[in-house]
């Protein structure tokens, strides 16, 4: 156990709809990032909060969007669904110190029928 | 050119075999690398954590980065069946924290 934990573990919704995924990090940690895998694009980099501020940014869709709260925690927000979006949706956190070691959580498998 | 390559396999190899895990890169930037351990449908587990070039030893587990070649590998000595899973290389340093992974490798052992 990581010390990351995410909800849901699953989702299935429709196309065109809207879906909100939680994370919490590990006690302590500041860095939160988002990382989604398909099986055609493995693990890819979506965006990285520190501390409630937007840190760093990868290809992440201008229909997902994400915040950091003052307590921590994460919430990723996908919008207007598409086939192409179901995935597993992962959240990592990182040492408030060292800031490298990234740890994941169990991820979230979203389903987009 | 993807900016990480591993080869997918799958790797099969015998119970008590030294496996050996490679990934190469491409950006010169990179500065930390890291191996992750993944069971079907479950988050990634950190199993080692390299900053720049040198061997790193925990347990079973080798890790060793050539920044010079651009080539990293894990080393997992008296392999066991409970190490079937997928093993992924990332590597960072250029932009923030953002993690570039491999496509990750399947490992099978055998009993």
């Amino acid at each position: 156990d990581s010390g990351v934990t995410q909800t849901p573990k699953h989702l299935i919704t429709a196309t065109g709809q809207r879906v909100t995924l939680r994370c919490s990090p590990r006690s302590g940690d500041l860095s939160v990032y988002w990382y989604q895998q398909s099986l055609d694009q493995g693990l890819q980099f979506l965006i990285q909060y520190y501390n409630g501020e937007e840190r760093a940014k990868g290809n992440i869709l201008e229909r997902f969007s994400a915040q950091q709260f003052p307590d921590l925690h994460s919430e990723l927000n996908l919008s207007s669904l598409e086939l192409g979006d179901s995935a597993l949706y992962f959240c990592a956190s990182s040492p408030a110190t060292s800031g490298n070691e990234q740890f994941f959580g169990p991820g979230t498998r979203l389903t987009v029928l | 050119q993807k900016e990480v390559e591993q080869d997918p396999g799958p790797l099969s190899v015998p119970e008590g075999a030294i496996v050996s895990l490679n990934c190469t890169y491409s950006n010169s930037a990179f500065q930390y690398f890291m191996w992750y351990r993944q069971y079907s449908r479950k988050g990634p587990e950190l199993l080692m954590y390299t900053y720049s070039s040198g061997n790193k030893e925990d347990g079973r587990f080798t890790a060793q980065v050539d920044k010079s070649s651009k080539y990293i590998s894990l080393f997992i000595r008296d392999s066991q069946p409970s190490d079937s899973a997928t093993y992924l290389c990332a590597m960072g340093g250029e932009y923030g924290n953002k993690l570039v992974f491999g496509a990750g490798t399947i490992l099978r052992v055998k009993s």
